[in-house]
Formats: structure tokens, C-alpha cells, sequence
């Protein structure tokens, strides 16, 4: 059983559409990171969000961690190409020095 | 370039082999954590230390076993290979002092084992 859910699991645009992935769980936090993996390469981090309610953008993307620290979303505007990979989120256990990862949202964006 | 090292990059053995995976974390880190990744598959969190001794343990089979050494590099084995134990191997670092919120954890680029 996933600690974190993450939705939808698959998702296939066209460039130029906005688009959310969820981030989900019965858990609470003390943060939450999302990652972007390419194929064959390891997660890079994308941002850290540490405080309930937190919203951070980062060009076309906007993070927000829910007021409750147990779930987040992810938003593209204007998706890209090069928007195109894995996304995941992990979340920092109560201690800070366990993190549990989602089984990620597999992003492709079609030119 | 996340600053944890992996090698071997690429490793190819056969069933029933025994192989070790090498970590080096960035700078002044202080936990190690490794991870396994099958195809396309998200990660399953296997085992990580802190400072020299084991902290958390997740879903690793008995067949491997993990360390970190003195200097905080680690080593990740995997013996009794199997087909099924082909995947991705991430080690991450984090956490360069003491726990704080906010701890962010970077990845190496992978060991990409296949068991033949």
C-alpha cells in the first residue's frame, strides 16, 4: 500500500493545455517534495513546500500544500514538450529523515 | 548535477550472482537512502542510513544488504540475483546535519542493473 497516491496516473496532452496532478494521503507531513524524472536518469527535486497552505510557482508551475499537510497538487499552464517525464512527490516523515514517494504520474505532452 | 555519485552506471550479471552497488553522498550529508525502481514503476524505498548506522528499513528483500562506511559512502547488495531483480537503483542523500523541516533529499543518476 502506497502512503502517497498520486492522480492521475498517466496523462497525455497537447502542448499548450494546463493541467494538475494530485497528491494524496491519510498522512501528515512535515513537507513534501515533487521531482520530475526523465527516462533513465534519477529524480531531480523541482521544489520543497514546508508550511500548510504554502503555494510556490516556479515559471509555469504552481505547487500547493494542503492546509492539512497530507496532500498536494501540482499545476502546469501551457504544458510543453519539454514538460514531458515522471512526475513524483515524496513526503518527509514526522523525524524529517524518512521520505515516501508516490508512484508518480507518468506526464507525456504531445506537440 | 546532484552531487551524489553512483557507480557502476550500467551492470549486467547473470542469475544466481552476487553484485555491489556504490554510493557517494553530497558533501557533509549525513543519511543515505536507496531506493528500487523497476520498470515504469515509482520507487520502493529499501533501506536507509544515518551517519554510519541503519535508520529505516522498507520493502528489501533478505538477498541484499546495505552499509555505509565511515566517510558516509554506501554500498547496496544484491546477491542471489534474479531475473525480477532487474531495475533502477537510486541511492539519495540528505540531511547534512541534524533533521530540520524542509530536509530535501537529491538523487544520483542510478545504477541500471540487468540480470541475465
Amino acid at each position: 500500500t502506497q502512503l502517497l497516491e498520486q492522480s492521475p496516473q498517466f496523462l497525455s496532452i497537447q502542448e499548450g493545455e494546463n493541467l494538475t496532478v494530485y497528491c494524496n494521503s491519510s498522512s501528515v507531513f512535515s513537507s513534501l517534495q515533487w521531482y520530475r524524472q526523465e527516462p533513465g536518469e534519477g529524480p531531480v527535486l523541482l521544489v520543497t513546500v514546508v508550511t500548510g497552505g504554502e503555494v510556490k510557482k516556479l515559471k509555469r508551475l504552481t505547487f500547493q500544500f494542503g492546509d492539512a499537510r497530507k496532500d498536494s497538487s501540482l499545476h502546469i499552464t501551457a504544458a510543453q514538450p519539454g514538460d514531458t517525464g515522471l512526475y513524483l512527490c515524496a513526503g518527509a516523515g514526522q523525524n524529517f529523515n524518512k521520505f515516501y514517494f508516490g508512484s508518480g504520474t507518468k506526464l507525456n505532452v504531445k506537440p | 548535477d546532484s552531487g551524489v555519485t553512483q557507480t557502476p552506471k550500467h551492470l549486467i550479471t547473470a542469475t544466481g550472482q552476487r553484485v555491489t552497488l556504490r554510493c557517494s553522498p553530497r558533501s557533509g550529508d549525513l543519511s543515505v537512502y536507496w531506493y528500487q525502481q523497476s520498470l515504469d514503476q515509482g520507487l520502493q524505498f529499501l533501506i536507509q542510513y544515518y551517519n554510519g548506522e541503519e535508520r529505516a528499513k522498507g520493502n528489501i528483500l533478505e538477498r541484499f544488504s546495505a552499509q555505509q562506511f565511515p566517510d558516509l559512502h554506501s554500498e547496496l547488495n544484491l546477491s542471489s540475483l534474479e531475473l525480477g531483480d532487474s531495475a533502477l537503483y537510486f541511492c539519495a542523500s540528505s540531511a547534512r546535519s541534524t533533521p530540520s523541516p524542509g530536509t530535501e533529499a537529491f538523487f544520483g543518476q542510478g545504477t541500471r542493473l540487468t540480470v541475465v
